[in-house]
């Protein structure tokens, strides 16, 4: 079966500027996880969606963070205006259900660099 | 909320020696817990869990787990290294709760010396 897909591989770009990384789950998943993963630390969850509607997105810094999950399939991750901080790689997961003992499929994340 | 610890970020070992990967997690509630694998240039992947029964937990590469609630552990292992288990290794937590995310620990980066 196919993977999560996540494009693209690296982004470098100068802060302020903006920002925008894809993810397209495995097929029939109905929860989408996006996470931030910093050097060093763990992968750190920046929102979850079920189907197309949002279940958690206590960590998501929304002043300049946004997503979306249009039908419920494919998601969009932005940033706007990124900081020096936001460097990280950026990580999306799919899951069948949602349910806590759930294995999560990783893609193989988005690397940001933002100078 | 649940939280969870690894203690190590880097462990050296040479090939065919044994290995221990620790992680503690505190939680006041009754917890699934899961161990991630990423290789070099790959995602992370799920290399086993523990959800209830039996405390020790296998995977097919030979790394086994134990929950151990006393001692709120749940630390990986495996008799023999080789070289293509270089990797970074991540413990997870999860509370028995649909409103509960999963907690990821900061990772422990396994180097494997022939």
């Amino acid at each position: 079966e196919a993977g999560v897909a996540q494009s693209p591989r690296y982004k470098i770009i100068e802060k302020r500027q903006s920002v925008a990384f894809w993810c397209n789950p495995i097929s029939g998943h109905a929860t989408l996880y996006w996470y931030q993963q910093i050097l060093g630390q763990g992968p750190k969850l920046l929102i979850q969606f079920q189907n197309n509607g949002v279940v958690d997105d206590s960590q998501l810094p929304k002043d300049r963070f946004s997503a979306e999950r249009l039908k419920g399939v494919d998601s969009t991750l932005k940033i706007q205006p990124a900081k020096l901080e936001d460097s990280a790689v950026y990580l999306c997961a799919s899951s069948q259900n949602g349910a806590t003992n759930e294995k999560l499929f990783f893609g193989s994340g988005t690397q940001l660099s933002v100078l | 909320a649940q939280s969870v610890t690894q203690l190590d970020s880097q462990v050296p070992v040479f090939e065919e020696a044994p290995v221990e990967l620790r992680c503690n997690y505190s939680s006041s509630v009754s917890v699934y817990l899961f161990w991630y694998v990423q290789y070099p240039n790959q995602g992370l992947q799920l290399l086993l869990k523990y959800l209830s029964g039996s405390t020790l937990v296998k995977s097919i590469n030979g790394f086994e787990a134990e929950f151990n609630k006393s001692q709120t552990s749940f630390h990986l292992r495996k008799p023999s290294v080789h070289i293509s288990d270089t990797a970074e290794y991540f413990c997870a937590v999860s509370r028995y709760s649909s409103a509960s995310k999963i907690i990821f620990g900061s990772g422990t980066r396994l180097s494997i010396r022939p």
